[in-house]
């Protein structure tokens, strides 16, 4: 069972948005930088989103994060069936001195 | 171009050891923290290790006494020396270029490693 809570799955339709929370604590969330993954099936993960709401280069702008307290939330618009993925949350913790990560969404796009 | 490439996984016994290595190119390696990230078969991600550019390292409990990272910044290499390896350590070894709050902003392919009898 992971610090960081994740929805195990979320789905929409093409064209559609869709959001993926993250909730943790003080100690983590609400007090350092979160980072976005997409890991497409057998793949390596892909950094999509650092430190809350940047995207590094070549990353579309349907892809954006946002942070509130202890929580964080990845966005995407506009869903492409090539979305389809799971997506996880990372960040440091403060407290027990280590990077954590969400337990993954899985994101289908209908 | 950024590019990081693990090997060193395999099939090894509960209590053995292995080392992995990740070999980078494209950026000045001892500029920046390097990870170390697994996945086991079916399930998400986990933090193992990371060092910064000089001698600093940090372990998730879970490999704390285990597990050893280093780097040699003149060969642009990162490895992860593994001991006592237990079943539960089954899992894809990605390498990962660290970058602000603690993201990971390149991944290697991964190796896998097997601990069974």
């Amino acid at each position: 069972q992971s610090v960081l809570t994740q929805p195990p799955s979320v789905s929409a339709a093409p064209g559609q948005t869709v959001t993926i929370s993250c909730s943790g604590s003080s100690s983590n969330i609400g007090n350092n930088y979160v980072s976005w993954y997409q890991q497409l099936p057998r793949t390596a993960p892909k950094l999509l989103i650092y430190d809350n709401n940047k995207r590094p280069s070549g990353i579309p702008d349907r892809f954006s994060g946002s942070k509130s307290g202890t929580s964080a939330t990845l966005g995407i618009t506009g869903l492409q069936t090539g979305d389809e993925a799971d997506y996880y949350c990372g960040t440091w913790d403060s407290s027990l001195r280590a990077v954590l990560f969400g337990g993954g969404t899985n994101l289908t796009v209908l | 171009q950024v590019h990081l490439v693990e090997s060193g996984g395999g099939l090894v016994k509960p209590g053995g050891s292995l080392r992995l290595s990740c070999a980078a190119s494209g950026f000045t390696f001892g500029d920046y923290y390097m990870s170390w990230i697994r996945q086991a078969p079916g399930k998400g991600l986990e933090w193992v290790s990371y060092m910064n550019g000089g001698t600093a390292t940090f372990y998730a409990d879970s490999v704390k006494g285990r597990f050893t990272i280093s780097r040699d910044n003149a060969k642009s290499s990162l490895y992860l020396q593994m001991n006592s390896l237990r079943a539960e350590d089954t899992a894809v070894y990605y390498c990962a270029k660290t970058g602000s709050g603690s993201c990971f902003n390149i991944w290697g392919q991964g190796t896998m490693v097997t601990v069974s009898s």
